[in-house]
């Protein structure tokens, strides 16, 4: 296994458009994280998964955002009616049960003209 | 609330040694960590430590953790070029959600 991946790693989109990120973590991982980063911030928790079950969700996550896992192994992020202050960095990140480490994928780049 | 403060920049000189420092306000944080993130890329878990640990060593790497003042921080020993980054501290409150809160990354920059 080669760690987490993401696809695709740019995308650029026109505002109003929806968008769709997928995620494949580590293969043994049960947990998956989904960030987002904008520039000159950390990242800034979204949404998180135990298996296929989404445990938690940020205040961040508008009702534009939906994630889902639906076989506990990748997940996907979609963005309906995208806005230019959507445009960052969305990282994906899994680690195993109890772990206490987040292993991270290289991030798809959002761009909102 | 949770709050993890982080300088923003930092600039060294090949060979010489860098400390990046933080500060955290969550005082039931368990796990404290360090990741680096190099330009366009995701985040590289470099080190952790345990609350109830004041230092960690791992190769070049050395974490140092105040719990009373809150105040982490990592020195690089023997700075390389390859170590420019940006590095974020962040901890993770207790509970079994493991949810990092992270600061906003210092820049370090290694010059020749």
């Amino acid at each position: 296994d080669t760690g987490v991946s993401q696809n695709p790693r740019h995308k650029i989109t026109k505002r109003g458009q929806n968008v769709t990120f997928r995620c494949d973590p580590i293969s043994e991982h049960n947990r998956l994280y989904w960030y987002r980063q904008t520039l000159g911030q950390g990242p800034e928790f979204l949404t998180y998964f135990q298996n296929e079950a989404q445990l938690e969700k940020s205040r961040l996550l508008s009702d534009r955002f939906s994630a889902e896992r639906p076989k506990g192994s990748f997940s996907t992020l979609e963005i309906q009616r995208t806005e230019q202050g959507d445009s960052a960095m969305y990282l994906c990140a899994s680690s195993p049960d109890r772990g206490y480490e987040q292993f991270f994928g290289p991030g798809t780049r959002l761009t909102v003209l | 609330g949770e709050d993890v403060e982080q300088s923003l920049f930092l600039s060294v000189r090949e060979g010489d040694s860098s400390v990046i420092n933080c500060t955290y306000t969550d005082s039931s944080s368990t796990y404290l960590y360090w990741y680096k993130q190099e330009p366009g890329a995701g985040l590289q878990l470099l080190t952790y430590i345990f609350s109830n640990m004041d230092m960690k060593q791992d190769q070049r790497l050395t974490v140092l953790l105040n719990k009373k003042d809150k105040h982490l921080s990592l020195r690089i020993a023997d700075t390389q070029t390859g170590d420019s980054a940006i590095y974020f501290c962040a901890e993770n409150p207790s509970g079994g959600s493991y949810i990092p809160t992270f600061g906003r990354g210092t820049s370090l920059i290694v010059h020749p």
